[in-house]
């Protein structure tokens, strides 16, 4: 497809438990974004990569939290020993250029629900 | 206070009506993001826009710099419109968009 995808759509985890969030951007895009969206707020900002380097990672909320996107194109988000305040939509986008040069419209994936039991 | 904030952050309107959603914001920005989220759904952007006016179909987006005030309009509303309106902003320099908290449209027939 040509759009960003995101697996799984849908996550239920028993707390404690590590979970890995996966996000195909569209092929070519250089920069991706990770946001988190609790229940009825906007998305916030977790973290960024342009290409390979993670050059923000500012809004990841604590040290459970990891992103990686190794070879620059797919990305993986991963929550150790997951806590109920981490239930959430987990949105991937991506762009084509470099945020903060120029403003290229950004690309979301559909998300994925996280719910921690 | 918010960096991003809309009004009104629900509204009902009957088919047919003209839809006004509006957006402020607090900080510098290089440019504005208006973005549709349907429930159980992504997110699809609907506008990005730097200044002016922007139209597409029954949307019509208008930005003013000097006011830091965005609106998003729909006209001859239809059910199918009925969604989350999240207006986004990206700060000067900055790779980030900030949001919004949406505002919850339902179009009733």
């Amino acid at each position: 497809g040509a759009g960003v995808s995101q697996s799984p759509r849908y996550k239920v985890a028993k707390r404690g438990q590590d979970v890995a969030l996966r996000c195909d951007p569209i092929s070519g895009h250089v920069s991706l974004f990770w946001y988190q969206q609790a229940l009825g707020q906007g998305p916030e900002f977790l973290t960024y990569f342009q290409n390979e380097a993670q050059l923000d990672k500012s809004g990841l909320p604590s040290d459970r939290f990891f992103a990686e996107r190794p070879e620059g194109s797919v990305s993986t988000l991963k929550i150790q020993r997951t806590q109920q305040e981490d239930s959430a939509v987990y949105l991937c986008a991506s762009l084509a250029g470099l945020a903060g040069v120029s403003s290229y419209e950004q690309y979301f994936g559909p998300g994925t629900r996280l719910t921690v039991t | 206070k918010n960096e991003v904030e809309q009004s009104p952050q629900n509204l009902t309107a009957q088919e047919g009506e003209f839809i006004t959603i509006n957006c402020s914001y607090s900080v510098g920005i290089s440019a504005l993001h208006w973005l549709q989220q349907h429930p159980g759904g992504g997110i699809v952007s609907l506008f990005m826009l730097s200044s002016g006016k922007k139209k597409h179909g029954r949307l019509i987006a208008t930005i003013n710099i000097q006011e830091k005030h965005s609106s998003l309009h729909i006209t001859a509303s239809h059910p199918r419109d009925s969604a989350v309106y999240i207006c986004a902003v990206y700060n000067f320099g900055n790779e980030k968009l900030t949001f919004g908290t949406g505002t919850r449209l339902t179009i009733i027939p």
